[in-house]
């Protein structure tokens, strides 16, 4: 256990549909990254906040936002979907120069 | 741009010894991490590696030439459990709590 939680575990929508994944660090962790993994890709940083403020931005889609709140916790929205969104979300959480540790990961399926 | 390079798959055999290779070219270079990743589970740290040289941890130990832009994993005494696939990552930007970049990863079957 990596100390990261994320919900939903599992989610299933459709196209032009919102969803919201929701993150929360470990203890004492302020960074907080998202990445998108799909079947033919690797791991794809999308961004990251540090302390509630924007640190770092990857290859997110106009159509993706995040936040990151007071308490640390961060949420991922993504709206419009599409089938090409279908993947495994993870968030991870580091501190420092460590490494960074994974949330089981949301896996989204659009149809 | 960004590039790291791993095999996509290999093959080994339970009790043998396995090495998997990582280069890659980054704009920038502040450590590599290599993590094992289980199909549909969560990434899981193994070893970093910020100057030259190999890290022994155990079964695993992973080794660092950042002339040659290279790394390696190796995985000694194979189990059917370390079956998996296994991810090098480059931290690109100077300072701690910076983004990784990730290879594909590569598949790694053990059989008996």
């Amino acid at each position: 256990d990596s100390g990261v939680t994320q919900t939903p575990k599992h989610l299933i929508t459709a196209t032009g549909q919102r969803v919201t994944l929701r993150c929360s660090p470990r203890s004492g962790d302020l960074s907080v990254y998202w990445y998108q993994q799909s079947l033919d890709q690797g791991l794809q940083f999308l961004i990251q906040y540090y302390n509630g403020e924007e640190r770092a931005k990857g290859n997110i889609l106009e159509r993706f936002s995040a936040q990151q709140f007071p308490d640390l916790h961060s949420e991922l929205n993504l709206s419009s979907l599409e089938l090409g969104d279908s993947a495994l979300y993870f968030c991870a959480s580091s501190t420092g120069v460590d490494r960074q540790y994974f949330g089981p990961g949301t896996r989204l399926t659009v149809t | 741009g960004q590039n790291i390079d791993q095999p996509t798959e290999m093959t080994a055999t339970e009790g043998a010894i396995v090495q998997i290779n990582c280069t890659y070219q980054t704009s920038g270079f502040n450590g590599l991490f290599w993590y094992q990743q289980h199909a549909g589970e969560a990434p899981t740290f193994l070893s970093y590696n910020v100057l030259d040289g190999l890290e022994e941890k155990g079964r695993f130990s992973s080794f660092l030439s950042r002339s040659k832009g290279y790394s390696y994993l190796l995985l000694k005494e194979l189990q059917m459990k370390d079956s998996a696939s296994y991810l090098c990552a480059v931290r690109d930007r100077i300072g701690g709590n910076t983004p990784l970049v990730f290879g594909k990863g590569t598949r790694l079957s053990v059989i008996a």
